[in-house]
C-alpha cells in the first residue's frame, strides 16, 4: 500500500545544532507540505511544495528550509536548532492543489534542550 | 494564517450520544474538510464537503456546511469509544495553497 513516512519519530537535539526530518511518500504525489503541532496552536504550514524543484514558505518558515529534488521526498531542516522549535512536526501530501485532502505521515516529535 | 476555528475546544460525552461540533472560517472558501487524529498519530481524513454542498453523510458522519454564516457542524451519531479523538476542520481559500487548519475539538467519549 502507498504510504507517507517520517523518521526519525522521536529527536532530542541541542540548540545550535542541524536538524533533518525525513518525509518520504509513495503515492507518486506532487504536493507536499510540512505543518507543526503545537498546543493552543493547532496545525501550522511551515513550507510546501507543488513538485521537483519547487518549494514555498509558509506561515512559520523562519529557522527551517526544504528542498524537493525528488517527487517521493521533502526533507525539513532545522539550520539552527533553538528551543522554540520543540515541536512535533507533521508531512503531508496531497494529488490536487488547492482542492484535495491531505495524507499525513504518523510525525515527528523533536524537543530541543 | 488560521482560517477556521472549532468550536467547543473540548467535548465529553457517554457511549451512544451523539457529539456535535462546529467550525467558524473567515473568507471565502472551495470547500471545507474535516480530519480525525488519534492521540500520538497524525491526522486523518475523515470528509470533504464543496462550497455548493450543504449536507454530505459518510456512516455515522454528518456534515453540514453554511457558506452564508461561514460555518460547518459535524455531527457523529451513537458515538463509540474508539471515537475519542481530536476533530479539526480544514479550508482552502479560493486563493489558497495549502489547507488551514483549526485548533480542534477534543472529544471524550466514556463507556
Amino acid at each position: 500500500d502507498a504510504e507517507i513516512t517520517q523518521s526519525p519519530r522521536h529527536k532530542i537535539t541541542e540548540t545550535g545544532r542541524q536538524v533533518t526530518l525525513a518525509c518520504h511518500q509513495t503515492w507518486n504525489h506532487n504536493n507536499m507540505f510540512w505543518y507543526r503541532q503545537d498546543l493552543g496552536h493547532g496545525l501550522r504550514l511551515i513550507h510546501y511544495s507543488y513538485g521537483v524543484q519547487d518549494t514555498n514558505k509558509g506561515e512559520v518558515s523562519d529557522g527551517y528550509s526544504v528542498s524537493r529534488s525528488n517527487t517521493e521526498d521533502l526533507p525539513l531542516t532545522l539550520e539552527s536548532a533553538a528551543s522554540s522549535q520543540t515541536s512535533v512536526y507533521f508531512c503531508a501530501s496531497s494529488v490536487d492543489s488547492g482542492i484535495g485532502e491531505l495524507f499525513f505521515g504518523e510525525g515527528s516529535r523533536l524537543t530541543v534542550l | 494564517s488560521q482560517q477556521g476555528e472549532e468550536d467547543p475546544q473540548a467535548l465529553s460525552i457517554q457511549e451512544g450520544e451523539n457529539a456535535t461540533m462546529n467550525c467558524s472560517y473567515k473568507t471565502s472558501i472551495n470547500n471545507l474538510q474535516w480530519y480525525r487524529q488519534n492521540s500520538g498519530r497524525g491526522l486523518v481524513h475523515l470528509i470533504l464537503i464543496r462550497s455548493n454542498e450543504r449536507e454530505k453523510h459518510s456512516g455515522r458522519l454528518r456534515v453540514t456546511l453554511d457558506t452564508s454564516k461561514k460555518s460547518s457542524s459535524l455531527l457523529i451519531t451513537a458515538s463509540r469509544a474508539a471515537d475519542t479523538a481530536s476533530y479539526f476542520c480544514a479550508t482552502y481559500s479560493n486563493s489558497g495553497y495549502a489547507l488551514n487548519f483549526g485548533k480542534g475539538t477534543s472529544l471524550l467519549v466514556t463507556p
